[in-house]
């Protein structure tokens, strides 16, 4: 059962536009998530987190929204750069509990 | 600083062959873990461990043991290794959650090893 889902594999955004990558849950319980990126032959790497508490958070180009009610989270980056392109994981924790990963959406920024 | 250092990078095992996946840390961090990394599939939790001389399964942990003798290393073996194994490992540490709250969500993963099984 895929608590957390990244519905889109893949997306492509022109440099300079807003890119908007989408999450879903299903576990009402989880209360802190994340925002990881992965470069190819690296490891991911945090991005940027949210709490429950929270419906949005913002560090530099990067926001993160937050819908308890839909269950639904979204990553926004304004504006798009090429160095954006990665695969971009959601991922979620309840409590104390380990953090469970989306499956990830592959952002392609084009010049 | 190295962070979290995974060796080897690369290597190919022949079917029924054993191997070991070394993972060191330096951040001094107490929860450790293990994920692999398929197409369509995501990160994948096989082992961890929330302290030196513990483990606990994770959502896929056939076919794999564990150790984590010293706090700073995590071992992952494969006794005898299956096709179904070709994948990419990575190692991750963390904070505890019960002495920092939130940063215990926060891993620090290593660049990966590539293992084909043929």
């Amino acid at each position: 059962d895929q608590q957390v889902k990244q519905n889109s594999p893949s997306l492509s955004v022109q440099e300079g536009r807003i890119s908007i990558l989408n999450c879903d849950y299903t576990n009402s319980m989880f209360d802190y998530f994340l925002w990881y990126k992965k470069y190819p032959a690296e490891g991911p790497t945090f991005l940027i987190s949210i709490s429950s508490i929270k419906d949005k958070n913002e560090d530099g180009r990067f926001t993160v929204f937050l819908n308890k009610s839909a269950k639904h989270l979204s990553l926004h980056i304004v504006p798009s750069q090429p160095g954006d392109s990665a695969v971009y994981f959601c991922a979620a924790s309840a409590g104390y509990q380990k953090v469970t990963f989306g499956t990830g959406t592959k952002l392609q920024v084009i010049p | 600083n190295a962070g979290v250092t995974q060796t080897p990078k690369f290597r190919v095992l022949k079917t029924g062959q054993s191997m070991t996946l070394l993972c060191a840390q330096d951040m001094n961090h107490e929860y450790m873990y293990w994920y692999r990394q398929d197409p369509g599939m995501g990160l994948r939790l096989i082992h961890y461990s929330v302290g030196e001389g513990t483990t606990a399964k994770g959502e896929v942990p056939d076919g794999y043991n564990v150790s984590r003798l010293k706090k700073q290393n995590f071992l992952l073996g494969l006794e005898s290794a299956a096709p179904s194994q070709t994948s990419v490992y990575f190692c991750a540490s963390s904070y505890s959650l019960a002495g920092t709250g939130v940063e215990g969500h926060r891993y620090t993963f290593g660049s990966g090893t590539r293992l084909t099984v043929v």
